[in-house]
This record gives C-alpha cells, sequence and structure tokens, in this order.
C-alpha cells in the first residue's frame, strides 16, 4: 500500500536559519507532489508543486527538491521567521488522486 | 470570491442524532472532497464528487453520505452520528484537469457525545 512519512516530531529551528522538512515515499511514483501548509484551526493552504521531472522549485524563500531515486521530497524554508511557524503537508499524487502526509509541526523560535 | 466555505463551524451532537455539514465554492470549480482530519492521522478522504450531480466513496465512507445537487454546493450527511465521528471536517474543491491543487475551507470540529 502506498505510505507517505513526514517528520513525526515537531522541528524547532532559530529565527533567520533554514528549515529543512522530509517526506518519504513508498511503493510508487508520483506524477508530482504538493506541499501545503496549515494553521492551527484552519484548512490547508497551497504553497509549492514539483513533478517528477523536475530537481527542483523555488518560490521567494521556499525551495522544494524531488528525488524519485530516493523516494524523498526536502521541503526548505530560508532565512526562517516566526511567521512560517505552521504545520507543512506533503502530498503526492499517486495514480489518480492526491495523498497528505500527516504533516510535520515547525516551530520558528525568535 | 469568498472561495470555499464550511457551515457550521462548530457543533455538537448526542449520538444517534443527525446533521448536514455545508460547504459552498464560488470558485466554478467541477471538484469536491470532503476530509476528516484527526490527530495523529492526517487527511482522511471520506467522499469525493467530480461534477454536479455525482459522487463517489473515499477512503473512509462509512457513517456518512454526500449530495451534490448544484455544482457549488457539497453537502456531508451524518444519518447517526457516534463518537468516532468527532472530528474537523475539511471541504475542499479544484478545478478539473490540471495539477490537483486544492482549495480548502476553514473547517467545521464536530463534537459527538
Amino acid at each position: 500500500s502506498q505510505k507517505i512519512e513526514q517528520n513525526s516530531e515537531a522541528l524547532n529551528i532559530q529565527e533567520g536559519k533554514t528549515a529543512t522538512l522530509t517526506c518519504n515515499y513508498t511503493n510508487y511514483s508520483p506524477a508530482y507532489l504538493q506541499w501545503y501548509r496549515q494553521d492551527p484551526g484552519r484548512g490547508p493552504v497551497f504553497l509549492l508543486l514539483i513533478r517528477e521531472n523536475e530537481k527542483e522549485k523555488r518560490k521567494e524563500r521556499l525551495k522544494v527538491t524531488f528525488d524519485t531515486t530516493l523516494k524523498q521530497s526536502l521541503f526548505h524554508i530560508t532565512a526562517s521567521q516566526p511567521a512560517d511557524s505552521a504545520t507543512y503537508l506533503c502530498a503526492p499524487k499517486v495514480r489518480d488522486k492526491i495523498i497528505f502526509g500527516k504533516g510535520t509541526r515547525l516551530h520558528i523560535l525568535p | 470570491n469568498a472561495g470555499v466555505t464550511q457551515t457550521p463551524k462548530f457543533r455538537v451532537l448526542k449520538t444517534g442524532q443527525s446533521m448536514t455539514l455545508l460547504c459552498a465554492q464560488d470558485m466554478n470549480h467541477e471538484y469536491m472532497y470532503w476530509y476528516r482530519q484527526d490527530p495523529g492521522m492526517g487527511l482522511r478522504l471520506i467522499h469525493y464528487s467530480v461534477g454536479e450531480g455525482t459522487t463517489a466513496k473515499g477512503e473512509v465512507p462509512d457513517g456518512y453520505n454526500v449530495s451534490r445537487l448544484k455544482k457549488q454546493n457539497f453537502l456531508l450527511g451524518l444519518e447517526s452520528a457516534a463518537p468516532s465521528q468527532t472530528s474537523v471536517y475539511f471541504c475542499a474543491s479544484r478545478l478539473a484537469g490540471g495539477t490537483d491543487t486544492q482549495y480548502f475551507g476553514p473547517g467545521t470540529r464536530l463534537t459527538v457525545l
């Protein structure tokens, strides 16, 4: 069965440093993978999408990589700020559906 | 544009009661989804719809029914609520085709006593 693994523990990062979140998947090869942000008490919000033939995608301070050999996507936030504190979900496309990971809680410490 | 809205925001039910959650979107999206989110479980798909008048089961459909009589609305019904249905429910929508990017509502927090 399809499996998605994200860091189950919360990640604490000092303000100004780069935060790196990991998404590992097994048993399938997604055509693309999306990352969403979710704040407490709110619905997820789409951030970035990376396709299987792209190694890297950037948007402002965000960068996503996609390694189809390792079956892994990394999500980086550079120059992190307390406002980046949230839960981040990865969501690979598996056949005809999007499957959401459980998310990683990120805390940026001032 | 309001995007995706959900009604109500909070609800407390007793076991055995019924209720309907309403999702509305003003983006003319063809696809609509209902998810539940529980601690440690992530988002799980309950039912979805690929267009007006069509619905399909997701990963955890038991105990729920849905209807999509109008393109902009997607209703989720609980006929006889159980404590196991205590959860936060999210509705999402997206355009047909493209990259499946979903737009989520703010959620409904449901407690079943």
